[in-house]
């Protein structure tokens, strides 16, 4: 089954303490993005990969580090998570840079306090 | 960059044909619009896509007027399982810059 997969699910952690959350497809995508989803703020991009080795910022970066070494998966890290990131994020995959149809992971809602 | 506008809410009854239009003000040529609908707890999911003109797949159909500065998503005959977030996306050619709306909440009453 084609899919994006997001792990872990839900994530509670305190203001500092590193985290990364895993995203991997199965569709041979070349194009992987991750977002946030906030009330009232809609879905922001935060940073973006055309291809393995090629990544590039969205809207939102600050905070936030991304990694492609494999063309399955794009790892979105947060080296000192702070409250205001609290959100929930959504990484997602298509199958070239001329193909729009976005598949979504199901979502990591992460709390930090 | 374009940017898009589209209304917070919206309420329907069951049968009922929807149509949700975004704005999108200064798109570009080469601008592709894309409409995506969020389940509560779901990732979003992808619509339908066009560029002009009037595109239709077994879901929805999409308007596009000639001067492009807005589009309207049609849903015939919505049913309760059709409420959800509905987001209106312009996707701006080849550096893959994405102009995302606020999403559309659309309730479907029985």
């Amino acid at each position: 089954e084609a899919q994006v997969t997001q792990n872990p699910r839900y994530l509670i952690t305190v203001t500092g303490k590193k985290l990364t959350v895993t995203c991997s497809q199965n569709m041979n995508h070349e194009y992987m993005s991750w977002y946030r989803q906030d009330p009232g703020l809609g879905l922001r991009q935060i940073y973006y990969s055309m291809n393995v080795e090629v990544t590039d910022k969205g809207d939102v970066p600050e905070g936030y580090k991304v990694s492609r070494k494999e063309k399955r998966n794009f790892p979105l890290i947060l080296e000192s998570p702070s409250p205001n990131q609290t959100s929930l994020y959504f990484c997602a995959s298509s199958s070239s840079p001329y193909h729009y149809e976005q598949y979504f992971g199901p979502g990591t809602r992460l709390t930090v306090t | 960059l374009a940017k898009t506008t589209q209304p917070i809410s919206m309420d329907s009854y069951e049968g009922q044909e929807v149509n949700i239009t975004c704005s999108h003000n200064n798109i570009a040529t080469n601008d592709y619009i894309t409409w995506y609908q969020q389940f509560p707890s779901q990732g979003p999911r992808f619509i339908i896509q066009g560029y002009k003109t009037k595109v239709t797949n077994e879901v929805a159909s999409l308007f596009i007027p000639a001067d492009r500065k807005s589009s309207t998503l049609s849903l015939p005959r919505v049913s309760l399982s059709d409420t959800a977030v509905y987001y209106c996306l312009v996707h701006a050619g080849n550096n893959r810059k994405l102009i995302w709306g606020l999403g559309t909440s659309l309730a479907v009453n029985p």
